[in-house]
Parts: structure tokens; C-alpha cells; sequence
């Protein structure tokens, strides 16, 4: 089936630093790309999200990348503060299966004081 | 708004029973879904709703009903609960799916 990794699964950064995660997709054809944060205990919330037609969007600091020929999406977090420690996940929409998104498995990020 | 509300918060069934998990919304959102939340497994979706009387599978359906009478309602349905159904269940709802998806704050469940 439909398949999206996610890496690394664990990031600990200083804070100042920077943070990029990493996420492969398997259809060519994926068109949308969130990015959601999961605090400890608490629901999900879309933090930035990409379509196709468009490279890299930035909302202050965070940013998404996508590369459609090499299938594979990243979210940077550059200034990174104690209070971007949370879970993240990334999603894709599948051609075959265009109602619904699925997630990668996520990355604990622990930004250290 | 209250935005997308589940209840109950917290329950733990015994293997066999069955028990129906609420969602609400009130953002007139037409895309509803259900998912649940394993460690290490992220977010995997069980079944959605594309509107009012239309609902298909996800990708791990097995065990869990749902129907979608109304707009605002969209509830879930374990038929006879087993320990591998012990976790984390999230309702999500928006406008279409290529948008942000509004998640409930969660049902934990716990099968013994």
C-alpha cells in the first residue's frame, strides 16, 4: 500500500539550533503535504502545510521543502525554543486513494535549554 | 464554536464488549475521520466521511463501524472489543480533505 517514512524517529537539538526532519513518499502522483505538531497529551494541530505545485513555503520559523523527483518532503525549524519539544508529523494524500492522508510514524523533538 | 468534541475521555472495556465512541462538530465541515494512535505507529486511519450518508474504510477498518446521519455527528463503533483496540482514538473534521484537519481531543480506550 500506500507508504510514507518519516526520519529520524528521535532529535534532540540545543536551542538556537536548527531541526529538519525528513519524509519519503512512494506516489508520484501525492499532491498535499501537512505538517502536524503533537504536544505531550494533546491533540494534533497543523503547524505548515505544501501542495505540489509549489517548492518550499515559510511561515517565520518554519519552513517546508519539497522535492517531487526524489518524492520526499522535510520540515526545517531554525531559533529552535524549549517550547517546540513536541511530536511531528508529517502526511501525504495518495492518488490511488485521494480521500485520505496518511501519516508517517513521527519524530519526538527535545530542544534542549 | 466548540470546534470538534469526543466523549468520553477515558474508557476501559472488557474484551467482547461493545461501545460506541462520540464525535461533534460545528464547523459545518464535510470531511470526517477517525483515527487511532499507537506508539510508534503515528496517526492511521480507520474509516471517513466525505458527507452526510457517505462513509468508506481507511486503512485499518477490522472491528470498527461508523455511520454519518448528520453533518455534525460521526461516531465510531467497536462491535466486539478486543486488546489489540487498546489505544488512542482522535475524530478529525474539515472543509475538504486537501485542508487543515481539526482534531477532537481524544478517547483513550483500554480493552483487558
Amino acid at each position: 500500500g500506500e507508504n510514507v517514512e518519516q526520519h529520524p524517529s528521535t532529535l534532540s537539538v540545543q536551542e538556537g539550533d536548527s531541526a529538519v526532519i525528513k519524509c519519503t513518499y512512494s506516489d508520484s502522483a501525492s499532491n498535499y503535504f501537512p505538517w502536524y505538531k503533537q504536544e505531550l497529551g494533546k491533540r494534533p494541530q497543523l503547524i505548515i502545510d505544501i501542495r505540489s505545485n509549489v517548492g518550499e513555503k515559510k511561515d517565520q520559523r518554519i519552513a517546508v521543502t519539497l522535492n517531487k523527483t526524489a518524492k520526499h518532503f522535510s520540515l526545517h525549524i531554525t531559533e529552535t525554543q524549549p517550547e517546540d519539544s513536541a511530536v511531528y508529523f508529517c502526511a501525504a494524500t495518495f492518488s490511488g486513494s485521494a480521500r485520505q492522508l496518511t501519516f508517517g510514524s513521527g519524530t519526538q523533538l527535545t530542544v534542549l535549554p | 464554536n466548540a470546534g470538534v468534541t469526543q466523549t468520553p475521555k477515558f474508557q476501559v472495556l472488557k474484551t467482547g464488549q461493545s461501545m460506541t465512541l462520540q464525535c461533534a462538530q460545528d464547523m459545518n465541515h464535510e470531511y470526517m475521520s477517525w483515527y487511532r494512535q499507537d506508539p510508534g505507529m503515528g496517526l492511521r486511519l480507520i474509516h471517513y466521511s466525505v458527507g452526510a450518508g457517505i462513509t468508506d474504510q481507511g486503512e485499518v477498518p477490522n472491528g470498527y463501524n461508523v455511520s454519518r446521519s448528520t453533518t455534525e455527528d460521526f461516531p465510531l463503533r467497536l462491535l466486539s472489543a478486543a486488546p489489540s483496540q487498546t489505544s488512542v482514538y482522535f475524530c478529525a473534521s474539515s472543509y475538504f480533505l486537501w485542508d487543515t484537519q481539526y482534531f477532537g481531543p481524544g478517547t483513550r480506550l483500554t480493552v483487558l
